[in-house]
């Protein structure tokens, strides 16, 4: 079975452009989570969406914004860009958000 | 203060030696786990424990719940265990708190 998918593995985007990340969680899986890890830090959470909706939020300004859709696959919104987003952006997948998550290869956003 | 800390936050290690990270966490958890990330980002997830310990190969996680504390440890290391090594706290809501991570290299 294919594990998290994620697209594009990298995207490169200037100051005050848009950009949507697209997660495909392993089959099964309802809860997908997306977390930013900038360079030479640990991850930091973002959203937590379970059975489509938004079942948590992390310190992120309104710039980002995500949904799941009804196959549970998940798109990661961020708007007017900065360059302190360049940073790779982390999928997970579990079954009910309750237990060990999956994580994708991530997307490397660079914002020039 | 960062609520989820690791140490050493880079280690060097020759073959063979047996290795110890360890995660102290200030938040109250529903389970702590300990993921490796190799270069390129790829994160594979290790351990999720709640209490106790767990064995996976040569690979040892322990948890004392009482103290907040968590230990990873590697036995027999070898130079295809170099990678980051992350702990991560399981809040309310299965929120994951991360640590910044302890840079592994083992030499061989």
């Amino acid at each position: 079975d294919a594990g998290v998918t994620q697209s594009p593995t990298h995207l490169i985007k200037t100051r005050g452009q848009h950009v949507t990340l697209r997660c495909s969680p392993i089959s099964g899986h309802k809860s997908v989570s997306w977390y930013q890890q900038v360079l030479g830090q640990g991850p930091q959470f973002i959203f937590q969406y379970y059975e489509k909706e938004e079942r948590g939020r992390g310190n992120f300004p309104d710039r980002f914004s995500a949904r799941q859709f009804p196959n549970y696959s998940s798109e990661l919104n961020v708007n007017a860009l900065l360059l302190g987003d360049s940073a790779l952006y982390l999928c997970a997948s579990s079954s009910t958000g309750q237990e060990t998550q999956y994580f994708g290869p991530g997307t490397r956003l660079l914002v020039l | 203060k960062n609520e989820v800390e690791q140490s050493p936050q880079n280690l060097t290690a020759q073959e063979g030696e047996f290795i110890t990270i360890n995660c102290s966490y200030s938040v109250g958890i529903s389970a702590l786990h300990w993921l490796q990330q190799h270069p390129g980002g790829g994160i594979v997830s290790l351990f999720m424990l709640s209490s106790g310990k767990k064995k996976h190969g040569r690979l040892i996680a322990t948890i004392n719940i009482q103290e907040k504390h968590s230990s990873l440890h590697i036995t027999a290391s070898h130079p295809r265990d170099s990678a980051v090594y992350i702990c991560a706290a399981e809040t309310s809501g299965s929120r994951l708190t991360f640590g910044e991570g302890t840079q592994l290299t083992v030499n061989p």
